[in-house]
């Protein structure tokens, strides 16, 4: 079952803030964070390993619970290249390196 | 090479025809990875290989799927009998180990008439 990713959209104006939530309902070795733009391959930002640390990449960064079983990823003060679709992959505990991936969050980032 | 490389970029075939999609992994990678992807969706998974052993496969749809990686190198998957439903996008991914990150070829997208 892949984990459910909120929003499905949001629109923001350049320098605006926003989340996107990752949800799942298995237990979780990790979460991989990807950014995919229109007709590219889907380029990776992190991995969050359990234990609930926070990553930064630029101003973007990420938090794991994993006893929740959630990960947010924070765009800070956001920038025109931020703008595409955001996919959380789920690793499950021992599920070896497979990653199952949420339908994606489209974000758009206008002046 | 520099990334990921995947060959064709573009496959059209007829339904019945069997088709085969190479992978070319980051030099030095010991992890791949096939997905496939539909359009506004995420990556699904298919399979995966570390070295040239297949960890797993329980993500092929069913056996007209099958993949290899017999020098634990370049992979190739291949779909058999091809179907109107395996049209789609085609995407490998390489990692330096199982625990890293992992890194898309641009894909093939396969047409299936």
């Amino acid at each position: 079952q892949q984990p459910v990713q909120s929003p499905q959209a949001v629109i923001l104006r350049e320098g605006e803030d926003a989340v996107i939530n990752c949800s799942s309902s298995k237990a979780l070795y990790s979460v991989h964070w990807y950014r995919q733009k229109h007709g590219e391959a889907p380029v990776f930002l992190m991995i969050l390993l359990k234990g609930g640390e926070q990553k930064g990449h630029e101003k973007i960064s990420a938090s794991f619970n994993e006893k929740k079983q959630q990960s947010s990823l924070y765009l800070t003060a956001s920038q025109l290249s931020y703008s595409g679709t955001y996919f959380c992959g789920t690793e499950e505990a021992a599920a070896g390196n497979k990653l199952t991936f949420g339908g994606g969050t489209r974000v758009l980032v206008k002046p | 090479g520099a990334g990921v490389s995947q060959s064709p970029r573009y496959k059209v075939t007829k339904r019945g025809q069997d088709v085969a999609l190479r992978c070319d992994p980051i030099s030095g990678h010991v992890s791949l990875y096939w997905y496939r992807q539909a359009l506004g969706q995420g990556p699904e998974f298919l399979t995966y290989f570390n070295y040239e052993a297949q960890q797993d496969k329980s993500g092929l749809p069913n056996d007209r799927f099958s993949a290899e990686r017999p020098e634990g190198s370049i992979s190739t998957l291949t779909i058999q009998r091809t179907e109107q439903r395996d049209s789609a996008m085609y995407r490998c991914a390489s990692s330096s180990r199982a625990d890293q990150p992992q890194h898309f070829g641009d894909g093939t997208r396969l047409s299936i008439l």
